[in-house]
């Protein structure tokens, strides 16, 4: 099964700043990754699919990039509806796994 | 809009099997796939399966095999998850979502249905 490995696991950041989480699956899955926001409580939203393709709705301040095993998830200035926890989803392969998540928390 | 509304809350005993209802609305039912993940406390998602809302073709987690099945009633825009003797570690919440047909990407998310199996 692919591995999906997310860092930071915590990251502190204050709103104005520039974030960027990675993740790293285990071997190739080219494009097929997606980004998620979770808020306490609530289900996961789709933020970028296609590892670069922004959904609909979802603010340009969000970027995705990556290919192959690398891919980064960047916040070009936070707002304060930004803080929760983020997971990257591999969706080439069974099983589908997700990353264990960053949790992006105010400083 | 797009949405899809489950059913409420279970406890259940160790042993004993979970039926949740996923109904859709707001696009047309059969044009997409419907995924059920699950979630324990503090953990990532877990994709358990899905079922081809046109055809009625399922897939499932190795890890589930044998204790879950997903069903739809096209009629009702409804797709179902069980699973069967429940363990403790059965314990989370469970999500319904839609996808692209055949894929695994999820854009949209029902509401979650917790699931608690104790004695």
């Amino acid at each position: 099964d692919i591995q999906m490995t997310q860092s930071p696991s915590t990251l502190s950041a204050s709103v104005g700043d520039r974030v960027t989480i990675t993740c790293r699956a285990s071997q190739s899955i080219n494009k097929w990754l997606a980004w998620y926001q979770q808020k306490p409580g609530k289900a996961p939203k789709l933020l970028v699919y296609d590892a670069s393709t922004l959904e609909t709705g979802v603010p340009s301040r969000f970027s995705g990039s990556g290919s192959g095993t690398d891919f980064t998830l960047t916040i070009s200035s936070l707002q304060p509806d930004d803080f929760a926890t983020y997971y990257c989803q591999q969706y080439q392969t069974y099983s589908f796994a997700f990353g264990q998540g960053t949790n992006l928390d105010i400083k | 809009q797009v949405q899809l509304v489950q059913s409420g809350a279970e406890v259940k005993k160790p042993g004993a099997s979970v039926k949740v209802s996923c109904k859709a609305s707001g696009y047309t039912f059969f044009s997409y796939t419907i995924h059920w993940l699950r979630q324990a406390p503090g953990q990532r998602p877990e994709w358990m399966g899905w079922i081809n809302t046109d055809n009625g073709n399922t897939r499932y987690s190795q890890k589930f095999q044998g204790r879950l099945t997903i069903t739809k009633d096209t009629g009702a825009s409804t797709a179902y998850m069980e699973l069967d003797s429940l363990i403790s570690e059965d314990t989370a919440v469970y999500y319904c979502s839609r996808g692209p047909v055949d894929t695994a990407l999820n854009d949209v998310w029902g509401q979650g249905t917790m699931v608690n199996v104790s004695s």
